[in-house]
């Protein structure tokens, strides 16, 4: 069966970096692209960015572009997120969900089980 | 950036039916995808393609999708059903995501 096994929680200071990884299994890596989706306590899903597994192609949102870094290992089935100079308000759930669907009509129909990251000084 | 408007909470009384809206310029033209969030957990797919359930959802779940407003329709509400619930669509424009607010349902 399909499953996204996100890292676990992470606690670090401001201006740190962190990464995370969601290592997939049960499916052709390959075929799939995965999106970044993070949740600060209390609100809703924020979409970060996706990358396509095959080739390593990125669209960030224009709030996080160059400060975020999303990056696959194909072999080893696993997508990673690295989020640099992190601020208070970095604090949140973060997500890995893989794309389903048509080019364009993209829905996410797994998603990894979240890694919570903490920025506290 | 298209923008899509749901309702912050909807409340309803076990085994009567919920409906939850979401809001989006000629969203009847896109894709309407739902996503259900139990407190403490990560989403979980119920609705695809305007009105497609994925495998293991129950047929109490059910879409729709027209004009400028999608509905996620949830018959026979139990307990269990109570968690947040977001709609997306694919913005081709931008190449990404976009999701709705969600809008928390509160099994009375």
């Amino acid at each position: 069966q399909v499953q996204l096994v996100q890292s676990g929680g992470e606690v670090k200071k401001p201006g740190a970096s962190v990464k995370v990884s969601c290592k997939a299994s049960g499916y052709t890596f390959s075929k799939y692209g995965i999106s970044w989706v993070r949740q600060a306590p209390g609100q809703g899903l924020e979409w970060m960015g996706w990358i396509t597994s095959y080739n390593g192609n990125t669209n960030y949102a224009q709030k996080f572009q160059g400060r975020v870094t999303m990056s696959t290992d194909t072999s080893i089935s696993t997508a990673y997120m690295e989020v640099k100079s992190l601020r208070s308000d970095d604090t949140a759930n973060y997500y890995c969900a893989r794309h389903q669907g048509d080019y364009g009509d993209y829905c996410f129909d797994y998603w990894g089980q979240g890694t919570l990251v903490t920025v506290s000084s | 950036s298209y923008v899509l408007t749901q309702p912050p909470s909807v409340s309803v009384a076990p085994g009567q039916t919920a409906r939850i809206t979401c809001g989006g310029n000629n969203i009847g033209s896109k894709s309407v995808h739902w996503h259900q969030q139990k407190p403490g957990q990560a989403p979980v797919l119920v609705v695809y393609d305007d009105s497609d359930r994925p495998l293991g959802i129950p047929e109490r779940f059910s879409g729709s999708n027209s004009g400028n407003t999608a509905t996620l329709t949830i018959s026979r509400v139990e307990a269990g059903d109570e968690a947040g619930y977001y709609c997306q669509v694919w913005d081709s424009s931008g190449d990404h995501p976009v999701f709705g607010g969600g809008t928390k349902l509160t099994v009375l």
